[in-house]
């Protein structure tokens, strides 16, 4: 099945620093990424959508200057949370399309839960 | 716009038991509905989808889901509850114009009690 990696899956970093958050489609090609935010008990929010070789895509509310994505390759996106804040520290998700199959499905990483001092 | 509801935060089964976890949508167009589990400290698995075709949708662990489109419904359930049936469970709806967004709920909680 197709299988979404996330790096770092755990990472402190002291308040002002920047921390960046891979996320790579193994075993297929994904044109567009998704990154949620999750806090503890509760859904998943959407915070951006990240189409390779273009700008990503912001929900509304969601600050582009300190949440930055980039969608270099089909198989890498990456986010990171500049000048970190304590209010930063949550459980970010990427999710990733495979074109091959059904519209909607997802596949997930497995979460980089981010603590920032 | 699409929406997803559950009802119900958190809901707790005897092992064995049967469980019903409910979810409730709002859409404009046909919808795409899946049911993720999400254990603790993971990333989210698909346990099935709907995409027009069978409205009773079979997924894996023994999970099956019917699509109910005169009561906007996608429940899930599962006969006998087990105990590594325990975790986070989201229903989720895609969104319009085929951009591959999910939209979930707020996600119920199942425990299993010995």
């Amino acid at each position: 099945g197709a299988v979404v990696s996330q790096h770092p899956s755990r990472v402190i970093c002291k308040s002002g620093t920047s921390v960046k958050i891979e996320c790579r489609s193994l075993d297929f090609q994904a044109t567009t990424m998704f990154w949620y935010r999750q806090f503890p008990k509760k859904s998943l929010m959407l915070m951006a959508t990240s189409n390779e070789g273009s700008k990503a895509t912001y929900e509304q509310g969601v600050e582009k200057d300190k949440f930055l994505i980039n969608h270099a390759s089909l198989t890498l996106s990456t986010l990171t949370v500049t000048s970190a804040h304590p209010e930063d520290s949550s459980f970010y998700i990427c999710s990733a399309r495979d074109r091959g199959r059904g519209p909607g499905e997802l596949f997930f990483g497995e979460g980089s839960r981010l603590t920032v001092l | 716009a699409q929406s997803v509801t559950q009802l119900g935060s958190h809901v707790s089964v005897s092992e064995g038991a049967l469980v019903l976890l409910r979810c409730n949508y709002s859409s404009s167009v046909p919808p795409y509905l899946f049911w993720y589990v999400q254990y603790p400290n993971q990333g989210l698995q698909l346990l099935l989808k709907y995409t027009s075709a069978a409205t009773l949708v079979k997924g894996i662990n023994g999970f099956e889901a019917e699509f109910k489109k005169s009561e906007t419904s996608f429940h899930l359930t599962k006969p006998s509850a087990h105990m590594s049936d325990a975790a986070e469970y989201f229903c989720a709806v895609s969104g319009s114009g085929n951009t591959g967004k999910l939209i979930f709920g707020q996600g119920t909680t199942l425990q299993v009690k010995p």
